[in-house]
This record gives structure tokens, sequence and C-alpha cells, in this order.
């Protein structure tokens, strides 16, 4: 089966600048998680879907951070406006459903923030 | 809520060398826990996990972990590592009917010399 397939993989934008991050997760997986991998930290819960349902974005910092799954496929991650603190890795991940134990990661986006 | 520490954030060892990645976590539910492995410039990918039963689990490439209760630890353990096993580890707890939401240490990275 295809894996977790997300776009862009680098990013380089200046702060205050907007950016996107796409993700599409594995056919049929309802659950879809974003994570936030700050280099040389293991990654941070950000926000969990279930199908185009947010379950959990107690970690996500809202006054610049929104996410969205309108057809319970696809999701975006947006930033707006980046900060220099914002550099990291974001990855997403999906599994069959939240009681399917383990899930698997797509290659991430690297984000750089000038 | 849980948490996990991984003590020793980089490891060095020789090829054919043992090797011991250590991992803790506090949590006041029952949890399940797992190894993620990062290779350089790609995402995370599950190693082992322990879900129930025997409390030492296997990977295909020659890693264990044994779960250990009392001592709230699930350490990662190879007896003779390869040049290609140099990764960044990470160990990951998820507590049981919390909707599969993954905790992360910080990584251990580990590095086989020649």
């Amino acid at each position: 089966e295809a894996g977790v397939a997300q776009s862009p993989r680098y990013k380089i934008i200046e702060k205050r600048q907007s950016v996107a991050f796409w993700c599409n997760p594995i056919s049929g997986h309802a659950t879809l998680y974003w994570y936030q991998q700050i280099l040389g930290q293991g990654p941070k819960l950000l926000i969990q879907f279930q199908n185009n349902g947010v379950v959990d974005d107690s970690q996500l910092p809202k006054d610049r951070f929104s996410a969205e799954r309108l057809k319970g496929v696809d999701s975006t991650l947006k930033i707006q406006p980046a900060k220099l603190e914002d550099s990291a890795v974001y990855l997403c991940a999906s599994s069959f459903n939240r009681g399917r134990v383990g899930y698997t990661f797509g290659s991430g986006t690297r984000l750089t923030v000038v | 809520a849980q948490s996990v520490t991984q003590l020793d954030s980089q490891v060095p060892v020789f090829e054919e060398a043992p090797v011991e990645l250590r991992c803790n976590y506090s949590s006041s539910v029952s949890v399940y826990l797992f190894w993620y492995v990062q290779y350089p410039n790609q995402g995370l990918q599950l190693l082992l996990k322990y879900l129930s039963g025997s409390t030492l689990v296997e990977s295909i490439n020659g890693f264990e972990a044994e779960f250990n209760k009392s001592q709230t630890s699930f350490h990662l353990r190879k007896p003779s590592v390869h040049i290609s096993d140099t990764a960044e580890y990470f160990c990951a707890v998820s507590e049981i009917r919390a909707g599969n939401m993954l905790t992360f240490g910080g990584g251990t990275r580990l590095m086989v010399k020649p």
C-alpha cells in the first residue's frame, strides 16, 4: 500500500510569512495526526483528526497555527505568521482508526524560518 | 499525563559491539510502548512495540526490548550492531484508551563506528 504522502519536503520562509503543508494519508485511514519535531527533540503532537473532526488540538498554538481535513482525507496545516521557533520538521501520520495501535508516518516537511 | 525519558542523547559504539538504549516512562495508567527509528532525512519507522503478553519483544533486524513494569522501563538492546544501524531512536508511549496518541522521548542518536 502507498504510504503517507507529504509535501513539500522542504520550505524556507522569512519570519512573519505564512506557509502551508499538505498530507495525504493511507487510503482508508480515518485518523490523522500532525506532529512537530524540533531539531534534537522528539516529535510533539499538534492535532489529531478522526475523519474530518478534531479529536485533540490542545497543543496546537491556535493564535498562529490552523489545520483542517475538510473531506476526511487530505489535510493541510498552516502557520500564519511564522516565527523563528517554528523551524522544525512537520510530520503527518495516519492510522486505520483511533483504536488501532501504532501508525504510519510520512517523511515530513522540513521548515526553516529565517 | 505521561512522559518519556531517554537518558542518553548520544551513544557511540563500535561495529559488532552490543548496545543498550535506555527508556523510562511515567504514567498513572497502563500504557503501550514503542520504539521508532529515524534514518537521516527520513520519517519515523516503527521498530517494535509492546501491547500485552510477553514482556520481551523483538524486531526483524535483531533489536529487542523488554517491558519492565516495576521499573517503568522499556530499554532497547541489540547484541551486535552494524554500521547501518546508525540512526536516531525514539521511545514512545500511548496510554491505553487515550485515542492512540503518542508521547515521545527526546531521542537517542546511535552512532556505529567501524
